[in-house]
């Protein structure tokens, strides 16, 4: 597997736009994770979906965030209007808890997407 | 609520020599613990983890760790560090009422000296 993919890797954009995120997780995995990291506040659990579905959306900061997952191997997250202080590096994560092999429950992480808003 | 701290904000230790990263983590019952490193510029690579069984743990890049549950500690070594361990470290906590969610501490920077 190509673990998971996140595009782009770098966007830079200006005050007012929109940017949207892309992650397409482990084929197989049930649950998608999106986090934030900035050196103020570390790493920050933004949501996560299980099965396709929001669980859990209390780490996103305001509406201006909102995330999607309209099939297993997609999701993404969006910023509208963006901020300079929304600036960050975006991370994917995915994992399955199903199963019996000894990635169940693992979070296996994309690369990130690093995100300037000018 | 699930947390967990890593004392140290940056370590500097010499190339050869040994290193221990500390973690400590509050949480009811026994958690599912991980240790991630995070190089410049790239996403988080899985370490090792404890879920049960031998307190022990090896892990990949010759690292390990030990679980004490009395000290609700999980720390890291390496008994000698190569120049490419610079990174950052994070130690991971999931469980409990949190369900699936990682709870991530502020991470350790290693430099590793010549």
């Amino acid at each position: 597997d190509a673990g998971v993919i996140q595009s782009p890797r770098h966007e830079v954009t200006e005050m007012g736009q929109e940017v949207t995120l892309r992650c397409k997780p482990i084929s197989g995995h049930d649950y998608l994770f999106w986090y934030r990291q900035t050196m103020m506040r570390g790493l920050e659990l933004l949501i996560y979906f299980n099965n396709n579905v929001p669980i859990d959306d209390s780490g996103m900061p305001e509406d201006r965030f909102s995330a999607k997952m309209p099939n297993a191997s997609f999701s993404t997250l969006k910023i509208q209007p963006s901020e300079p202080r929304d600036s960050a590096v975006y991370f994917c994560a995915s994992t399955t808890i199903a199963g019996g092999g000894s990635a169940k429950n693992i979070q296996y992480f994309g690369a990130g997407t690093r995100l300037s808003v000018l | 609520a699930q947390s967990v701290t890593q004392p140290d904000i940056h370590i500097t230790v010499s190339e050869g020599a040994s290193l221990e990263l500390r973690c400590n983590y509050s949480y009811g019952a026994t958690p599912y613990l991980f240790w991630y490193v995070q190089s410049p510029g790239q996403g988080l690579q899985l370490l090792l983890k404890y879920f049960s069984g031998d307190t022990l743990v090896q892990g990949i890049k010759g690292f390990e760790a030990e679980f004490k549950r009395s000290q609700s500690s999980f720390n890291l070594r390496k008994p000698s560090v190569h120049w490419s361990d610079a990174a950052e470290y994070f130690c991971a906590v999931v469980g409990g009422a949190a369900g699936n969610k990682l709870t991530f501490g502020g991470g350790t920077r290693v430099l590793v000296k010549p």
